[in-house]
């Protein structure tokens, strides 16, 4: 089956750094994706890597490690803001999303 | 900026009705798509549809059926609502055939059914 793993829960302190991990087992792989969903909010896109290796956007970085079924999100300077839960989701050999239960970040001061 | 418009935030249904969920995006793009979120659970594709008058079966169809008759909207039908469909529904839309193209949400609809 197909399957993805996240943290369910994670905490840090503001102005530190985060990293959420995300392994998957997937029928092939065509890209993976993060999004950040807010508490009653819409999930909005963060990245996309299909490409192994790290890139950076702003104070958010997402790696991906296509040989060990791997990527991780990476938070700098966390805001309070942050507080939210990320979804990980891989797109299979079909191009049909497949998507981690999320992992709820919580920022305290 | 996509924006997708959900009809409803809260709805509640009493079981055996038939529930109507609006979608409406205005960015003119061919995909959309329906999913239900619940706690623990990753997001479930119900149904999404590559063009107007298209349907595909997501992975959890049962009881569910769309219809779309214009291309800018997207609706989700529940036939008889059972309180197993007490849940978040989130309808999304992108552009493009590849599959890459990131997913825009809408606010989400949340329904209780009693």
């Amino acid at each position: 089956g197909q399957n993805i793993d996240q943290p369910t829960e994670m905490t840090a302190t503001e102005g530190a750094i985060v990293q959420i991990n995300c392994t998957y087992q997937t029928s092939g792989f065509n890209g993976l994706f993060w999004y950040q969903q807010h508490a009653g909010e819409a999930p909005t896109f963060l990245s996309y890597n299909v490409l192994d290796g790290l890139e950076e956007k702003g104070r958010f970085s997402s790696f991906l490690s296509r040989s060990k079924g791997y990527s991780y999100l990476l938070l700098k300077e966390l805001q309070m803001k942050d507080s939210a839960s990320y979804l990980c989701a891989v797109l299979d050999s079909n191009y049909q999303l497949i998507w981690g239960a999320g992992t709820k970040l919580i920022i305290k001061p | 900026d996509v924006k997708v418009t959900q009809s409803s935030r809260y709805l509640v249904k009493r079981t055996g009705e038939k529930v109507f969920l609006e979608c409406v995006q205005d960015m003119d793009h061919e995909n959309m798509f329906w999913y239900r979120q619940d706690p623990g659970l990753g997001l479930r594709l119900i149904y999404f549809s590559y063009d107007v008058k298209m349907k595909e079966k997501g992975d959890i169809p049962e009881g569910y059926s769309v219809s779309r008759e214009k291309k800018e909207r997207f609706s989700l039908i529940l036939e008889s609502a059972s309180t197993n469909q007490t849940s978040m529904y989130l309808c999304a839309s992108s552009f493009g055939d590849s599959g890459i193209s990131p997913l825009h949400f809408g606010n989400g609809t949340r329904l209780t059914v009693t």
